[in-house]
């Protein structure tokens, strides 16, 4: 059963406009958010997170926004560029767990053109 | 300053062939991960060490074992290596178990 879900395996968009991401996830004991962002032959490299204390966290083009009740957050791209083309990996963390692993979403292709 | 290092970047094994991943950290952090991802799938964690001395297994440890040498090296031993461990390892360590975690290149690894 996957705790955390992104449901679209892929999102193209064009260069200039907003790319959107989503993620859902299952589990309420889940508290702290993380987006990463996957180049090809790389290892995951950390974007942007969000405590469940806050609905909304902003790091220049990016935007993570966290909907508690809805079990859902969603990452803004503003404005996308080619090299944001990349595999976007959801995250999720529970911070009371000892020695807290990530549970991770499947990821979301985005491809940016020019 | 070098981050998550991982050694070999790939290797072609044999099945029950055996072989060490090496992983080495040097932001002097307290936690570190072993995660496996698998095409159309996330990373899935096989083993974690929340702090020098202690290891737990994740959600895919079979087949694995773990040693945590020091608080900067947390290597992942596959003592017979089978076709169904062919896979992308990634290594990660975060200062605390609840903070960010940062990655490694990782090691692309085929099980014939």
């Amino acid at each position: 059963d996957q705790q955390v879900k992104q449901n679209s395996p892929s999102l193209s968009v064009q260069e200039g406009r907003i790319s959107i991401l989503n993620c859902d996830y299952t589990n309420s004991m889940f508290d702290y958010f993380l987006w990463y962002k996957k180049y090809p032959a790389e290892g995951p490299t950390f974007l942007i997170s969000i405590s469940s204390i806050k609905d909304k966290n902003e790091d220049g083009r990016f935007t993570v926004f966290l909907n508690k009740s809805a079990k859902h957050l969603s990452l803004h791209i503003v404005p996308s560029q080619p090299g944001d083309s990349a595999v976007y990996f959801c995250a999720a963390s529970a911070v009371d767990q000892a020695g807290t692993a990530l549970i991770f979403g499947k990821g979301t292709t985005l491809s940016v053109s020019s | 300053n070098a981050g998550v290092t991982q050694t070999p970047k790939f290797q072609v094994l044999k099945t029950g062939q055996s072989m060490t991943l090496q992983c080495a950290q040097d932001m002097n952090h307290n936690s570190m991960y072993w995660y496996r991802q698998d095409p159309g799938m996330g990373l899935r964690l096989i083993y974690y060490s929340a702090s020098e001395g202690t290891t737990d297994k994740g959600e895919v440890p079979n087949g694995y074992n773990v040693s945590r040498l020091n608080k900067r090296e947390f290597s992942l031993r596959l003592e017979s290596a089978a076709p169904s461990q062919t896979s992308v390892y990634f290594c990660a360590s975060s200062a605390t178990g609840v903070e960010t975690q940062y990655f490694g290149p990782g090691t692309r690894l085929l099980v014939l």
